[in-house]
């Protein structure tokens, strides 16, 4: 079935560091979406992107949907001490959406 | 501050019991969402609503999972009779639109079930 992968795994960068993570996929999808889990709680909905090739900002997050539409990328800029979680991605088609598994961020100060 | 609630936020049961997590979605969201979190499977749609009307609950196991919506204001997901493996964090999110966004996701019920 459908199954999307996220790298990297893991991340430890310093405080002030751009970061930058992907979703790919051997699938299609329509709408992608990212996400920023904090322990105990739900996830938070950061960028939702609906087209090919778009590229969408919320602050200093910066995603882009893939021409290819199997894949997309996640872009953090000068990185706080905050921006610690785990991030997830979405890949939605019609009415399915899945998960990837995270990149978890650990940002040193 | 609009806000997706659920409760409970733990629960603890032994197997084959019934358990009944409840959700209120945003006032004004017409998509409602229910998804399960493990460490093995990460996160998982089970079931979600539009406009109350059930509108894809592939992910769920239909023999002992169920879910509804009996107002704009409530959704619940049962699991009858439980069992260890249905042990995972339970997230209810509501969305607008038509399409499978969840815009805001409730703080999770955690199930333990011994």
């Amino acid at each position: 079935g459908q199954q999307l992968n996220q790298s990297p795994q893991s991340m430890f960068i310093q405080e002030g560091e751009d970061v930058s993570m992907n979703c790919t996929s051997s699938s299609i999808f329509n709408t992608w979406l990212w996400y920023k889990q904090d322990p105990g709680e739900g996830p938070v909905l950061l960028i939702a992107l609906y087209k090919a090739g778009e590229l969408t900002s919320n602050g200093r997050l910066t995603a882009q949907f893939g021409i290819t539409r199997k894949d997309s990328f996640l872009n953090i800029s000068a990185s706080i001490p905050s921006d610690v979680g785990i991030y997830f991605c979405a890949g939605g088609f019609y009415d399915k959406v899945i998960f990837g598994p995270g990149t978890s961020l650990s940002v040193i100060p | 501050d609009a806000r997706v609630t659920q409760t409970p936020r733990h629960k603890v049961t032994e197997m084959g019991q019934e358990v009944t997590m409840r959700c209120q979605p945003i006032l004004g969201h017409n998509t409602v969402f229910w998804y399960r979190q493990t460490m093995m499977q990460g996160l998982e749609l089970l079931a979600y609503f539009r406009n109350r009307a059930p509108l894809d609950d592939s992910g769920m196991p239909k023999d002992r999972f169920s879910a509804e919506m009996p107002d704009a204001t409530l959704a619940t997901l049962k699991i009858q009779p439980s069992e260890p493996r249905d042990s995972a964090v339970y997230f209810c999110a509501s969305g607008f639109g038509q399409g499978v966004i969840s815009e805001y996701f409730g703080p999770g019920t955690r199930l333990t079930v011994t």
